[in-house]
């Protein structure tokens, strides 16, 4: 089984800043994806960014960006020149690529608190 | 396209009462999620259905829920009878091709008093 781990409950940055989110996770799977999820407080769960596994090139999306390490399991997720809007519940997620098994594996989440 | 769709927004319920959440899928898509969301358990999914056949019920906690999909633009979700520990948010997501991004529904949030 599939796990997924945030290690930083909460955070918080200064409006304009840059801030790093960690994830981690654990699996036997050598094809598979990766996302990472925004809830904000009108707990609609927003898709941010994804990335493929088999894809050495880590995804950008404009302020947002992600560095993939496939040999240390590690997936974290930089918010450059951080905006108010950006205040929510991070989750990463994980799900295979084979086997028919779209299941997302979720982390418990970290809350990012923008300051003005 | 107006997203997936989820009814009722909020349901407050006693307990022992039946309550049934419904879902619609974005048009096209042909797989269907049900998660829960709570401080305790996080996200979990509960059972996800590809072109309207159950694929994986693994994560539905008991025999009290049960979910259907009678055709591509329309899922329910029952718990019966409902007991405090039900309170949650519920999710549905759908997606468009096998290992797609998932897109999720605004949530119901379920109170069993």
């Amino acid at each position: 089984a599939q796990t997924v781990t945030q290690s930083q409950p909460e955070m918080s940055v200064q409006e304009a800043e840059t801030v790093t989110l960690s994830c981690t996770y654990d699996t036997s799977e050598n094809n598979y994806y990766l996302f990472w999820y925004k809830q904000p407080p009108s707990r609609q769960m927003i898709l941010v960014i994804r990335q493929e596994a088999y894809k050495q090139q880590n995804a950008t999306e404009n302020r947002f960006s992600v560095n993939f390490q496939k040999a240390a399991k590690s997936f974290s997720l930089k918010i450059s020149d951080s905006q108010l809007g950006d205040t929510a519940m991070y989750f990463c997620a994980f799900m295979k690529r084979m086997g028919g098994n779209e299941k997302l594996t979720f982390g418990t989440g970290t809350r990012l608190t923008i300051i003005p | 396209d107006a997203g997936v769709i989820q009814s009722p927004r909020h349901e407050v319920t006693e307990m022992g009462q039946e309550v049934t959440l419904r879902c619609k899928p974005i048009s096209g898509h042909n797989s269907l999620f049900w998660y829960r969301q709570t401080m305790m358990r996080g996200l979990e999914l509960l059972i996800y259905f590809n072109n309207n056949v159950p694929i994986d019920d693994s994560g539905m906690p008991e025999d009290r829920f049960s979910a259907k999909m009678p055709n591509a633009s329309f899922s329910t979700l029952k718990i019966q009878p409902s007991e405090p520990r039900d309170s949650a948010v519920y999710f549905c997501a759908s997606s468009s091709l096998i290992f797609s991004e998932q897109f999720f529904g605004p949530g119901t949030r379920l109170t069993v008093l």
